[in-house]
């Protein structure tokens, strides 16, 4: 089956130690996301790519940083966590860039010690 | 600033009846609207979608309407089944970004 695979699903990492969550899909589509999700809150998104083009939400912290190396894959690094970056890390793809309906992962739930 | 609303954090209905869940959004430029659904530790999944160009989409038990004057869309279940407990995520796109709700956590009694 075409899906979109996270790993690890659990990750605990130390306050300032680098982090990275990867994301692979078998659905070739163009455009991979990755989303925060707190609690109780709204998915927010960090940043898309449509093909290699690297798209940065205004907001995103300069903390967090992703690559995509090819089609299938995409990773999301984050160089040094803080406790506030505890959560819930989604990725999903989309065929094409006009945001409609997206695939997710299981996604991936950050601890921060 | 929240874009998509949905007031109602959680929603119990007995199985068989209908559940309604709602989704209020602010921007008028909104051109598509989706509803997810969301197990425990499983990534949200597309359930249905209505373009803002109609007024209703219906798949089976699942049927969204959307009313662009009062800026508000609806999903309703009919019947409703224990297997539709779970969190669903309303989320709204202007073809720049893709705006989600909070979520409403349904149960579904039986």
């Amino acid at each position: 089956d075409a899906m979109v695979i996270q790993n690890p699903r659990y990750q605990v990492t130390q306050f300032g130690k680098p982090v990275t969550l990867s994301c692979s899909q078998t659905l070739n589509h163009n455009v991979m996301y990755w989303y925060q999700q707190k609690s109780s809150q709204a998915p927010k998104l960090l940043f898309h790519y449509y093909d290699k083009d690297f798209n940065n939400e205004a907001d995103t912290p300069d903390n967090f940083q992703s690559r995509r190396p090819n089609t299938s894959f995409c990773f999301l690094d984050i160089r040094s966590p803080g406790l506030g970056d505890a959560a819930m890390y989604l990725c999903a793809t989309s065929r094409e860039r006009q945001f409609y309906e997206q695939y997710f992962g299981p996604g991936t739930r950050l601890t921060v010690t | 600033d929240q874009q998509v609303k949905q007031n109602s954090p959680s929603l119990s209905v007995q199985e068989g009846r209908i559940s309604i869940l709602n989704c209020d959004y602010t921007n008028s430029m909104f051109d598509y609207f989706l509803w997810y659904k969301k197990y425990p530790a499983e990534g949200p999944t597309f359930l249905i979608s209505i373009s803002s160009i109609k007024d209703k989409n219906e798949d089976g038990r699942f049927t969204v309407f959307l009313n662009k004057s009062a800026k508000h869309l609806s999903l309703h279940i009919v019947p409703s089944q224990p297997g539709d407990s779970a969190v669903y995520f309303c989320a709204a796109s202007d073809r720049d970004q893709f705006y989600f709700g909070t979520g409403t956590s349904l149960t579904v009694i039986p």
